[in-house]
């Protein structure tokens, strides 16, 4: 069983909707990054979070430490949206980051 | 303020030969780390550095090794390279060490034949 552990894997979207990434990991943790990569690699760290919540434009990035869960949110959106989003953790015990598979959005105008 | 740059941003190899790639961190940062890529495996994490420190190795064979310079610039090295090495390599940079926003370079991709 992975460390870290994303749904849905896929997920398909028309414009305008609500959208929630889903995070869970099994170790403890000191941060929670969620990455964005577009198609030709790039990454770009959208949040880093140890506790509560995090907003930033469209985005609402939730962390829960006792359930070891986090969710990545996005309110109204566009297919510029479409991307894989990446949870990623920092191992309290190695500290290493540790990646989730991803979950792949695509987003229909 | 340049973003993370790293070379080359292409690069075929065959079996056997070795590769070193370079990352340039952004300006003032002083945290270098690499990632490999793949489609099986997913992003896993290959070294942390800090001022010219290691201060972190993932799982991977004493064929992958690293180095960081007084001006925070990064290099990877691979040795006696084998076609699952073929990959997406990574490098990000951050101002300080551990859980600081992490920014992430383009990439190198790799082919071994």
């Amino acid at each position: 069983k992975n460390e870290v552990e994303q749904s849905p894997q896929n997920l398909t979207a028309q414009e305008g909707e609500f959208i929630t990434i889903n995070c869970s990991y099994s170790v403890g943790i000191s941060a929670l990054h969620w990455l964005q990569q577009h198609p030709g690699g790039g990454i770009v760290s959208l949040f880093m979070l140890s506790s509560g919540k995090k907003k930033h434009g469209r985005l609402i990035a939730t962390i829960n430490i006792q359930e070891k869960h986090s969710s990545l949110h996005i309110t109204a959106s566009h297919p510029r949206d479409s991307a894989v989003y990446i949870c990623a953790v920092r191992s309290y015990n190695t500290d290493k980051l540790i990646f989730g598979t991803g979950t792949r959005l695509q987003v229909f105008p | 303020k340049a973003g993370v740059t790293q070379t080359p941003r292409y690069l075929i190899k065959t079996r056997g030969q070795q590769v070193t790639l370079s990352c340039s961190p952004i300006s003032g940062h002083r945290s270098v780390s690499w990632y490999q890529q793949t489609p099986g495996q997913g992003l896993q994490f290959l070294f942390e550095y800090f001022s010219e420190t290691q201060r972190n190795k993932g799982n991977f064979p004493g064929r992958f090794s690293g180095r960081q310079f007084s001006n925070s610039r990064s290099e990877m090295n691979v040795s006696t390279l084998e076609l699952g090495d073929s990959a997406l390599y990574l490098c990000a940079s951050s101002l300080m060490q551990v859980d600081n926003e992490q920014f992430f370079g383009p990439g190198t991709r790799l082919t071994v034949l």
